[in-house]
């Protein structure tokens, strides 16, 4: 069982690149998250969805877009990347609300932008 | 919308001692707590949550948290820590009609021998 898988793992941008990073989960589950983490700050919540061509904006969007066509994908684009954005991402699953039910996170992807 | 506050960003232990995290939380309505650990250059585990029913909760490493609802808290305890303990421990809370966990700023914990 896989659970929740992130790709890629590390990723040098350049400042204007634009990527995206993959986010795929094969327990089913309806609701994805994408956070993202900076030392001494925990996680902010980026976007999630609560379902296919479902998404909504968390904490942090600015410079981010996402999309959900499948249930299993989540993938996280960032068009103009920057300095700033240079942090860790995660990517989550959970069955349904946060309540239950535990939520799930992949393994993360390191971005650097220069 | 609630909030989580980690007052302490590091805690150094010798191993075998006793440890306390700290966690607060605020919030207007009913909560579920949780405690997550990341090892180094690795994604977060739930290592234990609150969601009703007893308000002590431990792990299957020897880890407990107490929710105390008058305190608003939800400390990670540990009577005695191993060097494999160390690590960085969240604490995250989520309201009970929401979808959305929110983290706090995290406890990194440093156990030497």
């Amino acid at each position: 069982n896989a659970g929740v898988t992130q790709t890629p793992k590390f990723r040098i941008l350049k400042i204007g690149q634009s990527m995206t990073l993959q986010c795929t989960q094969d327990m089913n589950h309806n609701y994805m998250y994408w956070y993202r983490q900076d030392p001494g700050m925990g996680l902010k919540l980026i976007y999630y969805s609560v379902g296919a061509g479902i998404t909504d904006k968390g904490e942090v969007p600015n410079g981010y877009n996402v999309s959900r066509s499948t249930t299993e994908d989540f993938p996280l684009r960032l068009e103009l990347a920057a300095p700033s954005q240079t942090s860790v991402y995660f990517c989550a699953s959970s069955p349904d609300r946060v309540s239950g039910n535990t939520i799930y996170f992949g393994e993360g992807s390191w971005l650097t932008v220069v | 919308a609630q909030s989580v506050t980690q007052l302490d960003s590091q805690v150094p232990v010798f191993e075998e001692a006793p440890v306390e995290l700290r966690c607060n939380y605020s919030s207007s309505v009913s909560v579920y707590l949780f405690w997550y650990v990341q090892y180094p250059n690795q994604g977060l585990q739930l290592l234990l949550k609150y969601l009703s029913g007893s308000t002590l909760v431990e792990s299957i490493n020897g880890f407990e948290a107490e929710f105390n609802k008058s305190q608003t808290s939800f400390h990670l305890r540990k009577p005695s820590v191993h060097i494999s303990d160390t690590a960085e421990y969240f604490c995250a809370v989520v309201n009970t009609g929401f979808q959305k966990l929110v983290f706090g700023t995290g406890t990194r914990l440093l156990v030497s021998p």
